[in-house]
């Protein structure tokens, strides 16, 4: 069984602070990580698909890391915005696999 | 295309009953999953499809769930002789074929399901 583990559960920050997340994934056959955003009431969205040891992607505030050899993600906020409040969910992915879910990471944001 | 389809969005239904659901992924996608979410989880696997083939099938599913894409096109899901249990929230995603290893999966909305 492949465990995908994420930490914290939930986080609470204030407007302006920035936080970050953990995803924990088994280091072996490694094919692909995924970081998806799920706002309440919609789908699941992708953030980012990191696939080489040492990738570092940015998309506005946000941005990711990847160390496959250990087997781990950070996912990193800058000056979290309500807007940001969402679940963070990371998937692993061995070979062509399927996409195995770590358990989230539920961000609220307070103004 | 607007994206993956899910159909219907909510579900509610008495406990013995059977429901079916439906995804439609977006058209060139070979590739399509289907998760279930319950409360405080992260979205648990149930089966995928490489165009009409079923790849996989959870071991925690029972034989009371089935899963179909007769066409390679739509997939529909049954769950016969529903329980209390199979609340959740049904996700169905899509994808090519991840020989590229940067492609992502795209979700549909979800199908609610209460069991009463």
């Amino acid at each position: 069984i492949l465990n995908v583990e994420q930490s914290p559960q939930s986080l609470h920050v204030q407007e302006g602070d920035s936080t970050n997340f953990t995803c924990s994934f088994p280091s072996s056959n490694f094919y692909a990580l995924h970081w998806y955003r799920w706002e309440t009431a919609k789908s699941p969205e992708a953030l980012f698909v990191m696939t080489l040891n040492g990738d570092e992607k940015k998309k506005g505030r946000i941005s990711a890391t990847l160390n496959t050899k250990e087997g781990y993600s950070y996912l990193y906020i800058k000056g979290s915005q309500p807007e940001d409040s969402a679940t963070y969910l990371c998937a692993f992915m061995r070979n062509t696999d399927k996409l195995i879910f770590g358990t989230g990471t539920r961000l609220q944001v307070f103004p | 295309d607007t994206g993956v389809s899910q159909n219907p969005r909510h579900k509610i239904t008495k406990r013995g009953q059977n429901v079916t659901f439906r995804c439609d992924p977006i058209s060139e996608h070979n590739r399509l999953y289907w998760y279930r979410q319950t409360l405080g989880q992260g979205p648990e696997f149930l089966t995928y499809f490489q165009n009409e083939a079923q790849l996989e099938k959870s071991r925690l599913l029972s034989d009371r769930f089935s899963a179909e894409r007769p066409k390679g096109s739509f997939s529909t899901l049954e769950i016969q002789r529903t329980e209390q249990g199979d609340s959740a929230m049904y996700l169905c995603a899509s994808s090519v074929l991840p020989h590229d290893r940067n492609i992502e999966a795209f979700f549909g909305q979800g199908t609610r399901l209460t069991v009463v």
